[in-house]
């Protein structure tokens, strides 16, 4: 099976930018979705395919992916960005098989 | 597009957990359904989907104990986990995806499932 490895946290102190990485065998070659997850919520896409940001999502929010890492950056943190954050890719060579990252837990210190 | 997910709370050890999430607001047609779980403070763990006509495609991991199947005249869908054990308590989210290189949205609110001896 496909294995995506993110650090379980970042810290940053707030307006500074929090980068959240997420590595996985040629993770270039697939397309990588990030989530929010609040407590007790169910999580919410904030970054698709790589770079994409949904309607609604701040342009604090971005994506990147080259080789084996993909990342999600947050600018200018605010206190309501702390939350988990998972990243997501379907591993075609499984039969189209999803697989999440362990999470990364964000502090806003 | 709403999904809700229903079923009872505590399931014992060695039974059948068995979920429905219930769609409204759109039709099954054309998408992926799937079920994804948390352990409380843990990461996502996907399960598996369903796609209207039914294919499915599981977890290795879970595929000897999952059935994940469509009902299209209540608009739902489901999931059983045969024999269960305490490390199947969690959190489980029904969401869907418009095909297999898209995100998951929406997602239902998730429900927890507590295994007990």
């Amino acid at each position: 099976s496909y294995v995506l490895t993110q650090p379980p946290s970042v810290s940053v102190a707030p307006g500074q930018t929090a980068r959240i990485t997420c590595e996985g065998d040629k993770i270039q070659y697939k397309s990588v979705h990030w989530y929010q997850q609040r407590p007790g919520q169910a999580p919410v896409v904030v970054i698709s395919y790589d770079s994409a940001r949904p309607s609604g999502i701040p342009e604090r929010f971005s994506g990147s992916s080259s080789e084996n890492t993909a990342t999600l950056t947050i600018s200018r943190v605010e206190a309501g960005d702390e939350a988990d954050y998972h990243c997501h890719v379907w591993d075609s060579s499984q039969f189209s098989r999803a697989a999440f990252g362990g999470g990364t837990k964000l502090t806003v210190l | 597009v709403q999904l809700k997910e229903s079923g009872p709370g505590l399931v014992h050890v060695s039974e059948t957990l068995s979920l429905t999430c219930l769609v409204s607001g759109d039709s099954l047609r054309g998408y992926y359904w799937s079920w994804i779980r948390q352990i409380p403070g843990k990461g996502l763990e996907w399960l598996g989907y369903v796609f209207l006509g039914g294919t499915t495609n599981y977890n290795p991991s879970l595929k000897s104990r999952l059935t994940i199947s469509v009902d299209t005249s209540e608009n739902q869908f489901s999931l059983k986990l045969t024999s269960v054990t305490a490390a199947d308590s969690a959190v489980y989210f029904c969401a869907r995806s418009d095909a297999t290189a898209d995100p998951f949205r929406p997602w239902g609110p998730g429900t927890l499932v507590t295994v007990s001896s």
